[in-house]
Order: structure tokens, then sequence, then C-alpha cells
């Protein structure tokens, strides 16, 4: 089914490790962003990118990094995992504007020990 | 900045009772307004939007109208069932950007019990 995936669904990782989330959409949509949602405080946006090769940043990109190579693919790495960045973590995309709506993936939750 | 403010939850309410979950926002400039569904789960989902003042967004026997005097946009409907169960999310964009970054409230969670 066309959507956004996420991978992996659940990670446990210790205190200094790095590791990658992966997003893949195939819609074809120019933009697509990293949200993590946290309890009482909704989705904070990461980074977010308007097409290939294009990225800057959102409300909370400390300790993040993005590329973005392909239409498809949009990667989030934790550079040097920390307890602050345990939550749940959404990419979305949508075709342009946010007026058409974003497809988020169903999440990966994160838990950093 | 812009923000957007939710009624905190849980809301509780029994099958074929009336829903409302209010939202207002702060704004510079003239946002486009959403409600967002997360189901058990799951991400998010667009429910219904409206783009400018007095418009009426719907789906799924939802509805919120904007309201520029006051602020708000609030999420009505007249009989909720036990699927209807989830959390709802109030959201804005302002177009004045260069990208129309979405900005989400904190999130109401709905219980329906039959």
């Amino acid at each position: 089914n066309a959507g956004v995936t996420q991978t992996p669904k659940f990670q446990v990782l210790k205190t200094g490790q790095s590791m990658t989330l992966q997003c893949a959409q195939d819609m074809n949509h120019e933009y697509m962003s990293w949200y993590r949602q946290d309890p009482g405080m909704g989705l904070r946006l990461i980074h977010y990118s308007v097409g290939a090769g294009i990225t800057d940043q959102g409300e909370v990109p400390n300790g993040y990094n993005v590329s973005r190579s392909t239409t498809e693919d949009f990667p989030l790495r934790l550079l040097s995992a920390a307890p602050s960045q345990t939550s749940v973590y959404f990419c979305a995309s949508s075709y342009g504007s946010a007026l058409y709506g974003y497809t988020f993936g169903s999440g990966t939750r994160l838990t950093v020990v | 900045g812009d923000s957007v403010t939710q009624m905190e939850g849980p809301v509780t309410l029994s099958e074929e009772a009336f829903l409302t979950i209010n939202c207002t926002y702060t704004a510079t400039g003239y946002p486009s307004l959403f409600w967002y569904v997360q189901y058990p789960g799951e991400g998010l989902q667009l429910l219904l939007k409206a783009t400018k003042a007095d418009d009426k967004g719907s789906n799924k026997g939802f509805e919120a109208t904007y309201r520029k005097e006051t602020t708000s946009f609030h999420l009505e409907k007249g009989s909720v069932q036990v699927s209807d169960s989830a959390v709802y999310f109030c959201a804005l964009s302002d177009q004045g950007t260069s990208y129309d970054k979405v900005i989400f409230g904190p999130g109401t969670s709905l219980s329906v019990i039959p």
C-alpha cells in the first residue's frame, strides 16, 4: 500500500550510541519532515525537506542530522543518543503545501537508557 | 510565535453523546487550520481543514468552523461512537514563511464508552 514507511517500530539505545531512523514514501511527495511526540507537548518539528538535496532545521534540531539524497527517502540520524531523546518519532510527507495534508508514518518508539 | 492551545483531556463520553474539543490559536498571519486524529498505535491522519475565516471543515460527522474573531477552531460531533476513541490534534499552518510548517497543539485524548 502507498504511504510512509518507518523502520524500526521500536528501538532501545544506550546513551552515546548512534543510529538512523529510516523513512520512505512512495507517493512522489516533495515535502518530508520529522517530528517527535512527547506527552503533553504535541508534535515538535525536528528537520524538514522541501525536495531532494534540500533540508532545513525545525524547532528542535539539536542532536539530529538529516539528508535527502532521493525524493523517496529521508533518514534521521541520532549522533550520540541521550535520555532526553526518548520519544516517539514520526515521519510525514506532503505533496506540496501543508494544505494538502500530511501523510504520517506509524512511528518509531525510541528509548535511550 | 505561532501557537495552538487545546482543552486538556482526557475526555470520556458515553456513546451517542455530543462532543466538543476546544482549540484556540495565535498567529501573526492568516493561517490555515486543521484537525488531525491519531488512533492507538498509528500515525496522525488529517481529519478536516479550513483555509479562511468562516470556512467550515467537515469529515466523518466531525465539523469545525474557522472563527477569526475569536481565533478558534473547535471540533464538534453530534453523536460519538466507540470507534472515535483517539487523540485529536488541532494544528495551524501559516503560509507567511517559505515552508508552511505545521504547528500542532498538545492533543486531546477522547475515550468513548459503550
